[in-house]
């Protein structure tokens, strides 16, 4: 079983839906990365959460500790915002990170 | 300020050879770690480096090493090339161990 789960694998919406990304852990964690990565390689990273909520531009990440869950949000989708996220677990116990496989995301104007 | 560099971005090896990419951190951060990339099997974590010392390693074989110089810049390095190395190999650099992570444009190893 994977340390990180996320779902759904691939997305495809029509500009200016709310799109929702999922991510299950199972290890204690120190903190939980949303990673964005589009053709070509290169990884942004898009928030970094302990608890709560963060919020940058249309974009709002939430955790719940107790629950194990973190959720990706995108208001408004946009084509620009396809890409593949990815949600990255750092354990708090061998300090290292557990990814998940990904969210295909495309946005059709 | 600049971003985490690798060099090189591509690289074509035979198998059998060995290979050393390069990673530079953003100015001032001590923590740079390393991930591999493929389709299968998606980002694994390779290592991490902590002020010159490796802090945890990956599930790896040991032809995957790597090293941290006292200016934070890091190397890793894969000997005896296998088909299956192929791969994205990507760094982030961290400013301290709970810190967000900044990553690499990634160097695209290709083994043929």
């Amino acid at each position: 079983k994977n340390e990180v789960e996320q779902s759904p694998q691939n997305l495809t919406a029509q500009e200016g839906e709310f799109i929702t990304i999922n991510c299950s852990y199972s290890v204690g964690i120190s903190a939980l990365h949303w990673l964005q990565q589009h053709p070509g390689g290169g990884i942004v990273s898009l928030f970094m959460l302990s608890s709560g909520k963060k919020k940058h531009g249309r974009l709002i990440a939430t955790i719940n500790i107790q629950e194990k869950h973190s959720s990706l949000h995108i208001t408004a989708s946009h084509p620009r915002d396809s890409a593949v996220y990815i949600c990255a677990a750092h354990s708090n116990t061998g300090n290292q990170f557990y990814f998940g496989t990904g969210t295909s995301l495309t946005v059709i104007p | 300020k600049a971003g985490v560099t690798q060099t090189p971005r591509y690289l074509i090896k035979t198998r059998g050879q060995q290979v050393t990419l390069s990673c530079s951190p953003i100015s001032g951060h001590r923590s740079v770690s390393w991930y591999q990339q493929t389709p299968g099997q998606g980002l694994q974590f390779l290592f991490e480096y902590f002020s010159e010392t490796q802090r945890n390693k990956g599930n790896f074989p040991g032809r995957f090493s790597g090293r941290q110089f006292s200016n934070s810049r890091s190397e890793m390095n894969v000997s005896t090339l296998e088909l299956g190395d192929s791969a994205l190999y990507l760094c982030a650099s961290r400013l301290g161990m709970n810190t967000e992570a900044f990553f690499g444009q990634g160097t695209r190893l290709t083994v043929v």
